[in-house]
């Protein structure tokens, strides 16, 4: 049973389109985010939500929304998709000060 | 606010030599802090923790981090290498407040035959 599952895992796509990546976590956690991570595998956090509310926003450009229907679900909508958002997309939860559970992340290619 | 630095972005050991892979953290709270492990096109897997009480911490496949507040650093560390912990290690701090967890770089580890 996994604990924070992120769809699709490969997302290629062109310039201009808008597309979605999915995220559920199935631990209780109140605490969701999305990082990026680039080609130099560095890790940067894009969103953080507590209980549905958005408690982190990091000068992400307003292309990205995400959307949290519930404590369990925390989905990234990325619109006009731009060369730069190639990258992989990562999920994640916690709980209180806790460890951050990962998803297996998402890759997006932008051609 | 809070950061971490990772020193050396390529770390090479050979099978069965020593692993210190570098860590120092700024926090202006006590900090929560973490050793994660990624394998290619894997998600982030948590090596080990430390919170409150005991500074040496130890997690799985035989790694362990002591946390020095003197030095702000929180090295992590493995005595002898073994060919499957070739991977990317970040160190990540988390000073509580809205539950940010802030990463390193990152330190690629490269274990020789």
């Amino acid at each position: 049973d996994t604990a924070v599952s992120q769809t699709p895992k490969y997302l290629v796509t062109q310039m201009g389109n808008d597309k979605s990546i999915k995220c559920e976590q199935n631990l209780g956690h109140d605490t969701m985010y999305w990082y990026k991570q680039d080609s130099k595998k560095f890790l940067k956090i894009m969103f953080s939500y507590n209980n549905k509310e958005l408690i982190i926003n990091e000068t992400v450009p307003n292309r990205f929304s995400p959307k949290s229907p519930d404590k369990a679900h925390l989905n990234l909508h990325i619109n006009s998709l731009e060369l730069g958002d190639s990258a992989v997309y990562f999920c994640a939860s916690s709980q209180d000060r806790g460890e951050a559970f990962f998803g297996q992340g998402t890759r997006l290619t932008v051609v | 606010a809070q950061s971490v630095t990772q020193l050396g972005s390529h770390v090479s050991v050979s099978e069965g030599a020593l692993v210190l892979l570098r860590c120092n953290y700024s926090s202006s709270v006590p900090p929560y802090l973490f050793w994660y492990v990624q394998y290619p096109n894997q998600g982030l897997q948590l090596l080990l923790k430390y919170t409150t009480g005991a500074t040496l911490v130890k997690g799985i496949n035989g790694f362990e981090a002591e946390f020095k507040k003197s030095e702000t650093s929180f090295h992590l560390t493995k005595p002898s290498a073994h060919m499957s912990d070739a991977a990317e290690y970040f160190c990540a701090v988390s000073s509580g407040g809205y539950q940010k967890v802030t990463f390193g770089i990152g330190t690629k580890l490269q274990v020789i035959p």
